[in-house]
């Protein structure tokens, strides 16, 4: 069976710093990742998506994310933070086959200060 | 474009009441989910409707919930009767399908979500 693990649930940042989220994925097939933002008050929305091809991700806002498939691993990274990444971030994968079926991580709060 | 839309925003229920939700996705999508996201936690697929048949309700608590798609648009997510634990946010998202590389692909677009408070 799938599942994510995020291992922050919390990080607090100040603005201008880098930033590196963590996301390991339990699969033994090919699988999709993708990471998903939530603004305070707002709907979720996707970051970025890896199918396949180039393991570096680019996504909206800045945020990049690499797959690294020896570690299991898809960690979401902005090089400068902005007071507005303040946001809930959401890991999540599905099977390479058929339907996706998203299954999420836990998520991590992300804080930045001015 | 219209993005997806839930209502209600916000319920509160005493245990054993029953409730509904109600999910209008974005036009000409085929795909609808509706997840579960207890506080703390991230959204856990509930069921997926392709049109208004079911793919996937493999984490329905059957005995106590059900969703129908009519007519392969709207949706209604019921709960009959509540517990405690059914505290939740309740998300609807759909997604247009694409297929590529020999699978279903498409981003999946999600809704404001329903709030759940159970007494």
């Amino acid at each position: 069976a799938q599942s994510v693990s995020q291992h922050n649930h919390h990080v607090i940042l100040s603005e201008a710093a880098s930033l590196e989220l963590g996301c390991n994925y339990s699969y033994g097939g090919t699988v999709n990742l993708f990471w998903y933002v939530q603004y305070p008050g707002q709907h979720l929305q996707l970051l970025l998506k890896y199918f396949s091809g180039d393991p570096l991700v680019k996504g909206i806002k800045g945020f990049e994310a690499e797959f690294i498939k020896s570690k299991f691993s898809f960690n979401l990274r902005k090089p400068s933070v902005q007071w507005s990444d303040t946001a809930e971030y959401f890991c999540a994968s599905s099977m390479n086959t058929g339907f996706q079926k998203l299954v999420f991580g836990t998520g991590t709060r992300l804080l930045v200060s001015p | 474009e219209a993005g997806v839309a839930q209502s209600p925003r916000y319920k509160i229920i005493e245990k054993r009441q029953s409730v509904a939700f109600w999910c209008n996705p974005i036009s000409g999508h085929a795909t609808l989910y509706w997840y579960q996201q207890i506080l703390g936690q991230g959204p856990k697929l509930l069921i997926q409707f392709q049109n208004n048949g079911v793919v996937d309700d493999s984490q329905l608590p059957k005995d106590r919930f059900s969703a129908e798609r009519l007519k392969g648009v709207d949706s209604t997510l019921k709960i009959q009767p509540a517990k405690l634990e059914d505290s939740a946010v309740y998300l609807c998202a759909s997604s247009l399908d694409q297929l590529a590389g020999g699978q279903i692909r498409g981003e999946q677009f999600f809704g404001p979500g329903t709030r759940l408070t159970v007494l």
